[in-house]
């Protein structure tokens, strides 16, 4: 267990849905950073917050949002999904905003789109 | 857009044998390499942490260096060990703006070299 938890593991839905996908930060972590990793491509980086606020934007869809909550929990959330959407979505964190230290991953949530 | 390279992309070495890996990444605006562990059904584990010119991290049998000035870093495994298969990544941060404010947080990863150690 690496301390970043993230929910659920697995996801299957229809085109057109709308899903959340959830992670709570390894303990005293301020800065959660979401990746998604699709059919033979690398880690993508989507989006950073850092304390509550975002700090860094990638390649995020519009139909993608995002949000860090008081308790430093984030939040993806994806709407109008397509079956391009599929993919292993990953979460992890870092004690800080910076690339200092490495950072912790979760086991990644497996999301199918039919 | 930042361009981090990997290679090769995959390498087969026989228990013993010893490997190295290389990341390429444009030296400009340099702030951090990172090196990542990721087996199979497994999420990526941090190994090393680079940010100066000239670094040589090391832990066990793995080592890496790092040339901020040309751009690259080396992985190196010595006596590579059957539970040494993975997939190797790097991922680079840089200096400089970011929409909304300045971040020096967000990684670009390379695609990855795939090592397979056969007992």
């Amino acid at each position: 267990d690496s301390g970043v938890t993230q929910t659920p593991k697995h996801l299957i839905t229809a085109t057109g849905q709308r899903v959340t996908l959830r992670c709570s930060p390894r303990s005293g972590d301020l800065s959660v950073y979401w990746y998604q990793q699709s059919l033979d491509q690398g880690l993508q980086f989507l989006i950073q917050y850092y304390n509550g606020e975002e700090r860094a934007k990638g390649n995020i869809l519009e139909r993608f949002s995002a949000q860090q909550f008081p308790d430093l929990h984030s939040e993806l959330n994806l709407s109008s999904l397509e079956l391009g959407d599929s993919a292993l979505y990953f979460c992890a964190s870092s004690v800080e905003g910076r690339a200092n230290y490495g950072y912790t991953f979760g086991s990644g949530t497996r999301l199918t789109v039919v | 857009i930042l361009n981090v390279e990997q290679s090769p992309q995959s390498l087969h070495v026989q228990e013993g044998d010893s490997t190295n890996f290389t990341c390429s990444f444009p030296s400009s605006n340099f702030y951090a390499l990172h090196w990542y562990r990721w087996e199979t059904a497994k999420s990526p584990e941090a190994l090393f942490v680079m940010t100066l010119n000239g670094d040589e991290k090391k832990k066990g049998r793995i080592s890496a260096t790092l040339n901020t000035k040309e751009g690259y870093s080396y992985l190196y495994i010595k006596g590579s060990q059957p539970e040494d298969s993975a997939t190797y990544l790097c991922a680079l941060t840089a200096r400089g703006g970011n929409a909304g404010g300045t971040s020096y947080g967000k990684l670009t990863f390379g695609q990855g070299t795939i090592l397979t150690v056969h007992p």
